[in-house]
C-alpha cells in the first residue's frame, strides 16, 4: 500500500499570506496526485489533478507541483474563504489520502 | 448539473448489514467509474471502494475487503455499497464520488461528490 503523509497537520496564517503544504508518498507515484479542499460541513472539492493541473473554475491562487514522492500545494495569497482542510490523494496504485492539513486564519 | 444523492445509512449493531445507494443524474453514468469514500467523525478521508464504468472491475481497501461489496446498475444510474459484518470502526459518513475522466482506467480523481450518508455502528 502507498502511504501518504502531509505537513504541517495544521497551520494558521494571515489574509494575503503565501501558504505551502507538502505531501510525501511512500513510493514513487509519478504525477498521480490530486489535492482536495474540504470546508466544514461540506463534501471535498477537487482543486488540483495530476499534481499540477488546476481544476476548472478553481482560482489561480491555488497551485500544485511535484513529481515522484514529494509534492507541494501552494496558496499564493490566502483569502478568508480558504479556511478548510486540504488533502492530497494518490491514484498510482489504488487510492489513498493523506491525513489532511487544517488551515485557519490568524 | 451533476447530482449524487446517497441513501441507506443508519444506526446498526455490530455484525449487522446495510446497503447504501447513490442515485445519480446530470451525466452519462455508464461512462464513468465510481467510488465510495468515507470519513469517520472528526477524521480524515478514507477511500473505501471503486468500480469500473462497466462494473466488471472492483477494488477495495484492505480495511473492508471481504466484508463490503460495490456494484452498479447502469440502467438505473445508481451505485451501491453492501456493508456486511459491520464493526464500530466502520462508523463514518459515506460519500459517493464520480471519476473526473471518462476512461477505462479506474479510479483516478473525483470531480463530483454527494453529501454523504451516515453509518453508525454501535451496540
Amino acid at each position: 500500500d502507498i502511504q501518504m503523509t502531509q505537513s504541517p497537520s495544521s497551520l494558521s496564517a494571515s489574509v494575503g499570506d503565501r501558504v505551502t503544504i507538502t505531501c510525501q508518498a511512500s513510493q514513487d507515484i509519478s504525477s498521480h496526485l490530486d489535492w482536495y479542499q474540504q470546508k466544514p460541513g461540506e463534501a471535498p472539492k477537487l482543486l488540483i489533478y495530476d499534481a499540477s493541473n488546476l481544476e476548472t473554475g478553481v482560482p489561480s491562487r491555488f497551485r500544485g507541483s511535484g513529481f515522484g514522492t514529494h509534492f507541494t500545494f501552494t496558496i499564493s495569497s490566502l483569502q478568508p474563504e480558504d479556511v478548510a482542510t486540504y488533502y492530497c490523494q494518490q491514484y498510482d496504485k489504488l487510492l489513498s489520502f493523506g491525513p489532511g492539513t487544517r488551515l485557519e486564519i490568524k | 448539473e451533476v447530482q449524487l444523492l446517497e441513501s441507506g445509512g443508519g444506526s446498526v449493531q455490530p455484525g449487522r448489514s446495510l446497503r447504501l445507494s447513490c442515485a445519480t443524474s446530470g451525466f452519462t453514468f455508464r461512462n464513468y467509474a465510481m467510488s465510495w469514500v468515507r470519513q469517520a467523525p472528526g477524521g480524515g478521508l478514507e477511500w473505501v471502494s471503486s468500480i469500473s464504468r462497466s462494473g466488471v472491475s472492483t477494488y477495495y481497501a484492505d480495511s473492508v475487503k471481504g466484508r463490503f461489496s460495490i456494484s452498479r446498475d447502469n440502467s438505473k444510474n445508481t451505485l451501491h455499497l453492501q456493508l456486511n459484518s459491520l464493526r464500530a470502526e466502520d462508523t463514518a459518513l459515506y460519500y459517493c464520488a464520480k471519476d473526473k475522466r471518462a476512461t477505462d482506467n479506474c479510479c483516478l480523481d473525483f470531480d463530483s461528490w454527494g453529501q454523504g450518508t451516515l453509518v453508525t455502528v454501535s451496540s
